[in-house]
């Protein structure tokens, strides 16, 4: 099962700020919070991601709680093009120790269908 | 660079029949992955690998066989297909802690 609670659907206005929150109250010391979206039957597309700071790049902001038990996506001005699926993701990716290389198995829940109206 | 590049993006197969989706990367990242989307549905992990020569299962790994003999290269084979199989396929590749690079998918439709 996936690690995360997100909302099934939110709608946001054109140009306004879009804020999408996960929940994920079991993530442990080492696992990462990611984003990704998935624009209509595309192959999904990473947005950005983050341990315990809050994060920002050119598509979006992340900030995560201090108790890291929640976080929330910020889309500072969306736009149309912003619609899509919305999965967050909590992981520990590609850690190696020693002989071996260790994975965890990132489970992409349902998402939040983010709708952006004109 | 071209990035996840997965072939072919269409196919239709008839039951029982066997077909290797293809994916290659040339970004030279060691983990790639394979999840199916079933409409309306969220992804499913099937097989993944973390370097050439070392694959594991996913989370439904069943009628599916994969291949790491190269960095780049990461292979699905379906051996018998049936209808449950039909879904569309994204490949994917990263590199330790950096986020996923999915290629555009194929899309298989069992009859």
């Amino acid at each position: 099962d996936a690690k995360t609670t997100q909302p099934p659907s939110m709608d946001c206005a054109e140009g306004r700020a879009a804020n999408l929150p996960c929940n994920h109250s079991t993530i442990s010391g080492n696992e990462y919070v990611y984003w990704y979206r998935q624009i209509h039957s595309q192959g999904p597309q990473y947005i950005i991601h983050g341990l315990k700071n809050n994060e920002t790049n050119e598509m979006a902001s992340l900030i995560i709680t201090e108790d890291r038990k929640s976080s929330t996506l910020i889309l500072p001005h969306a736009t149309l093009r912003d619609t899509a699926v919305y999965y967050c993701i909590v992981s520990v990716i590609g850690r190696s120790g020693g002989s071996g290389t260790s994975y965890d198995k990132v489970i992409f829940g349902p998402g939040t269908s983010l709708s952006v109206i004109p | 660079n071209a990035g996840v590049t997965q072939t072919p993006k269409f196919r239709i197969l008839k039951i029982g029949q066997s077909m290797t989706l293809q994916c290659t990367q040339d970004m030279n990242h060691n983990y790639m992955y394979w999840y199916r989307q079933d409409p309306g549905m969220g992804l499913k992990l099937i097989y993944y690998s973390v370097g050439a020569g070392i694959t594991d299962k996913g989370e439904v790994p069943n009628g599916y066989n994969v291949s790491r003999s190269t960095t780049e290269d990461f292979p699905l084979r379906l051996e018998l297909a049936a209808p449950s199989q039909t879904s569309v396929y994204f490949c994917a590749s990263s590199q330790q802690d950096l986020g996923y690079t999915f290629g555009s998918g194929t899309r298989l439709t069992v009859v």
